[in-house]
């Protein structure tokens, strides 16, 4: 899997855009870049992906550069319970049979709302 | 619908010993991976069961082994613990066919060692 750097931690105000950078400069072309989050004292959550299109659900966007060596996850309107550890993934969506293959953590970027 | 549910919540152990640690995956979902996370640090990836068999391992000594019963539901077995051994294990489940985005978590248990 390629790797991922993300600053250590970030504030933002409640109510205001989280903007969360992950740089993945040696992303291949069948990877896709994966967004979990882990809230203190429960196990990560999916959050969104994508390959090369940006792509947005009702959590967040994922904007990915046209060249895919850089992503950045928005939140638009943090809340306070958007608190938590934000893991930026990269890797092959291929699987070689049953269910999704193991994931490669980080230490992620601790993002903080400030009320 | 439950989700993905781990037992116990927390555990005490003495080094030297081993542990069991217990997981039932989300109803429908047939594959089941178990992660390691230190205080700090992300979760590490350490085997994954399928169909009864390991399929994947991560970076982890023999100590760490595991088994997957006919309803699904999985157990990490740790033997001659160590100090190092405590952290936050966390059980991950997917349905079958499922991509990397689709690992629902449980919430861990929290293993200590002495």
């Amino acid at each position: 899997d390629a790797k991922t750097t993300q600053p250590p931690s970030m504030d933002c105000a409640e109510g205001r855009a989280a903007n969360l950078p992950c740089n993945h400069s040696t992303i291949s072309g069948n990877e896709y870049v994966y967004w979990y989050r882990q809230i203190h004292s429960q196990g990560p959550q999916y959050i969104i992906h994508g390959l090369k299109n940006n792509e947005t659900n009702e959590m967040a966007s994922l904007i990915i550069t046209e060249d895919r060596k850089s992503s950045t996850l928005i939140l638009p309107h943090a809340t306070l319970r958007d608190t938590a550890v934000y893991y930026c993934i990269v890797r092959p969506r291929m699987y070689s049979g049953g269910g999704a293959d193991g994931l490669t953590f980080g230490k992620g970027t601790h993002l903080i709302i400030q009320p | 619908d439950a989700g993905v549910t781990q037992s116990p919540t927390h555990l005490i152990k003495t080094r030297g010993q081993q542990v069991t640690l217990r997981c039932s995956p989300k109803s429908g979902h047939d594959t089941v991976s178990w992660y390691q996370q230190a205080l700090g640090q992300g979760p590490q990836f350490i085997f994954q069961y399928y169909e009864e068999e390991e399929r994947q391992r991560g970076n982890f000594p023999d100590r760490f082994s595991g088994h997957q019963f006919p309803n699904y539901s999985s157990e990490l077995n740790v033997n001659a613990l160590l100090l190092g051994d405590s952290a936050l294990y966390l059980c991950a489940s997917s349905p079958p066919g499922s991509g990397a985005y689709e690992q629902y978590f449980g919430p861990g248990t929290r293993l200590t060692v002495t």
